[in-house]
């Protein structure tokens, strides 16, 4: 049983194109993320939802809309996509939002924009 | 700025020996310290954390140590096996922080050869 599910694994697109990325958690956690960890392995926050509501929103181009129709999923839809939109996404999620809570970590999304 | 700096970047040895991963932070207040191994390929998996009051906290052949004092942190792998060739990261968390805005360092990669 995959506690925190990603769809696809890998996305190959060609820039302009809009495109989806899928995240599911059955941990029962309130708090879901998304992360870009870019080519040189450095991984950076993008968004936090807790509960469905955005708590973290990391200066992120606004072509990035995060969608959360229950705690239990975070959607990433990336609009008019460019060629640095090319990283491995990673979808997280915690039992709550306080600092101390262990984040788990899907597989991760490997985004190629051509 | 809050920091965590990682060293060294990457790491090789040999199966069956041990090795000391560094990890310093400017993270003030201060409210925990994690370590995740990351494999290639997969998402970063929770190895240990520890709190300010906590000085060592152990995860099977992972030791990882904390000195709140000096900002400082290690992870001691014992006895390497070719499956700890991975990255590790330090992800420290503010006190008044949320687990999303938690500073990743930028991580060490360890290759252990046969």
């Amino acid at each position: 049983d995959t506690a925190v599910s990603q769809t696809p694994k890998y996305l190959v697109t060609q820039m302009g194109n809009d495109k989806s990325i899928k995240c599911e958690q059955n941990l029962g956690h309130d708090t879901m993320y998304w992360y870009k960890q870019d080519s040189k392995k450095f991984l950076k926050i993008m968004f936090s939802y807790n509960n469905k509501e955005l708590i973290i929103n990391e200066t992120v181009p606004n072509r990035f809309s995060p969608k959360s129709p229950d705690k239990a999923h975070l959607n990433l839809h990336i609009n008019s996509l460019e060629l640095g939109d090319s990283a491995v996404y990673f979808c997280a999620s915690s039992l709550t939002q306080g600092a101390g809570n262990i984040q788990y970590f899907g597989a991760g999304t490997r985004l190629s924009v051509l | 700025k809050n920091q965590v700096e990682q060293s060294p970047q990457s790491l090789i040895i040999l199966e069956g020996k041990n090795c000391t991963l560094q990890c310093n932070y400017t993270v003030s207040p201060f409210s925990n310290l994690r370590w995740y191994k990351q494999d290639t390929g997969r998402g970063p998996v929770s190895l240990t954390i520890m709190t300010f009051s906590e000085n060592t906290k152990s995860n099977g052949r992972y030791t990882a140590t904390l000195d709140a004092d000096t900002k400082q942190s290690s992870l001691h792998i014992t006895a390497s096996q070719l499956s700890d060739s991975a990255s590790y990261i330090c992800v420290v968390s503010g006190l008044l922080g949320v687990s999303g805005k938690s500073t990743f360092g930028d991580g060490t990669t360890l290759t252990v050869k046969p």
